[in-house]
């Protein structure tokens, strides 16, 4: 148990539906990153937020957003879904003293649009 | 722009055995970061070894080590004493410390250790 805690587990919609995914990073961690991980395109890094800010992005489609909240949580937004937005989508938090890019994941919430 | 490449799709290892996993990367930034991450069959992402780019020394840690070649642009994963619980995908990472967290990832290896 890596202590990243993401919900729901796995997520069944259709196309041009809405959806949001929860992250708790771990105690006292205070970066988090989302990831989507599919078949085609592999592991991508989608956003990384540090204590509510954002902090880098990547190849995050403008139909899909992303915050931090006060209490370090965070949610990613998906909208307008397609058939290919059906991934594993993984949070994963940075403990403040290790190297960066030691990452701790959650086990990921898994997303099937239909 | 940073790239990782793993050019081993899959690889077969007998139980007890070492085994070395490719990883090469593309950055001409001086300053990066090589990790490898597992992925059990269960899904979850473990994070298994780091190596810096100003590290002299190769990482180690228990039966991984990190056999870093600078001039090659190489971060190879050897696992030593395979066993059962090691069959997984096998992700290497960079990271470029001028680009906050952007942890890139290779496209794997899947390793299968034989009993």
């Amino acid at each position: 148990d890596s202590g990243v805690t993401q919900t729901p587990k796995h997520l069944i919609t259709a196309t041009g539906q809405r959806v949001t995914l929860r992250c708790s990073p771990r105690s006292g961690d205070l970066s988090v990153y989302w990831y989507q991980q599919s078949l085609d395109q592999g592991l991508q890094f989608l956003i990384q937020y540090y204590n509510g800010e954002e902090r880098a992005k990547g190849n995050i489609l403008e139909r899909f957003s992303a915050q931090q909240f006060p209490d370090l949580h965070s949610e990613l937004n998906l909208s307008s879904l397609e058939l290919g937005d059906s991934a594993l989508y993984f949070c994963a938090s940075s403990p403040p003293g290790g190297p960066i890019g030691e990452l701790f994941f959650g086990e990921g919430s898994r997303l099937t649009v239909l | 722009a940073q790239k990782i490449t793993q050019t081993q799709p899959g690889m077969f290892v007998q139980e007890k055995e070492a085994v070395t996993l490719d990883c090469t990367y593309d950055t001409s930034d001086p300053s990066y970061g090589l990790f490898w991450y597992k992925q059990p069959s269960s899904g979850e992402m473990i994070f298994l070894i780091y190596q810096g780019s100003y590290d002299q020394q190769n990482a180690t840690e228990g039966r991984y080590s990190l056999n870093f070649q600078k001039a090659r642009k190489s971060a190879n994963l050897v696992i030593s004493a395979s066993q059962l619980g090691d069959s997984a995908m096998y992700f290497c990472a960079s990271i470029l410390y001028n680009q906050g967290g952007k942890l890139i990832f290779g496209q794997g290896t899947e390793l299968s250790v034989k009993p």
